[in-house]
């Protein structure tokens, strides 16, 4: 399996643009998992899906956040507008209802807001 | 707020030697996990224990966990450099059922000199 994979790797935007991130999770994975890790904050959860449904978005930081999961095998986290506060490494994460406690992480989204 | 809570923040050892992380943590867990993180990419899963678990073992990992205490240590044994890494708990709450989210300790940078 080629694992959990996140595009892009890296981006720049500038204040106010809208940022579009994207996950694929592992195929037959039940639960998706959003998480954004800075060095003040750590790793925080932000939302996470089972069967593609938003079970709990408690940790969406506010409304110019807001992620979506189409289908089983893709999910994207959209900030718009972008604010320099949100420049961190954005990971996804998915796990199976078999061996639901262990999440396994794609290589994250490196996001810089100028 | 922050569930688990690694001590030290930062570890440097000699190869070869052992290295041990603690971790605290506040609620009443199912279970508690030890993550790996290499610099620049996700955070990969080494090991899981049980609140009905007192210690576990995987390869030259030993996990040990206090209930009691609502702590966890997490020791390498015959360190090599390629451990270098930040290694990070996770707990999850119980809540009387299952529980998917994990929430993350800020993680100990462990460095092992050649």
């Amino acid at each position: 399996d080629a694992g959990v994979i996140q595009s892009p790797r890296h981006e720049v935007t500038e204040m106010g643009q809208e940022v579009t991130l994207r996950c694929k999770p592992i195929s037959g994975h039940d639960y998706l998992f959003w998480y954004r890790q800075t060095m003040m904050r750590g790793l925080e959860l932000l939302i996470y899906f089972n069967n593609n449904v938003p079970i709990d978005d408690s940790g969406m930081p506010e409304d110019r956040f807001s992620a979506k999961m189409p289908n089983a095998s893709f999910s994207t986290l959209k900030i718009q507008p972008s604010e320099p506060r949100d420049s961190a490494v954005y990971f996804c994460a998915s796990s199976s209802r078999q061996g639901q406690e262990t999440q396994y992480f794609g290589p994250g989204t490196r996001l810089l807001v100028l | 707020s922050q569930q688990g809570e690694e001590d030290p923040q930062a570890l440097s050892i000699q190869e070869g030697e052992n290295a041990t992380m603690n971790c605290s943590y506040k609620t009443s867990i199912n279970n508690l996990q030890w993550y790996r993180q290499n610099s620049g990419r996700g955070l990969v899963h080494l090991i899981l224990i049980r609140s009905n678990e007192r210690e576990k073992h995987s390869g030259r990992l030993r996990v040990t966990l206090d209930t009691s205490k609502k702590s966890s240590s997490l020791l390498i044994t015959a360190s090599r450099a390629a451990d270098t890494a930040s290694y990070f708990c996770a707990t999850d709450r119980d809540s009387g059922g299952s529980n998917y989210k994990l929430t993350f300790g800020k993680g100990t940078l462990l460095t092992v000199n050649p």
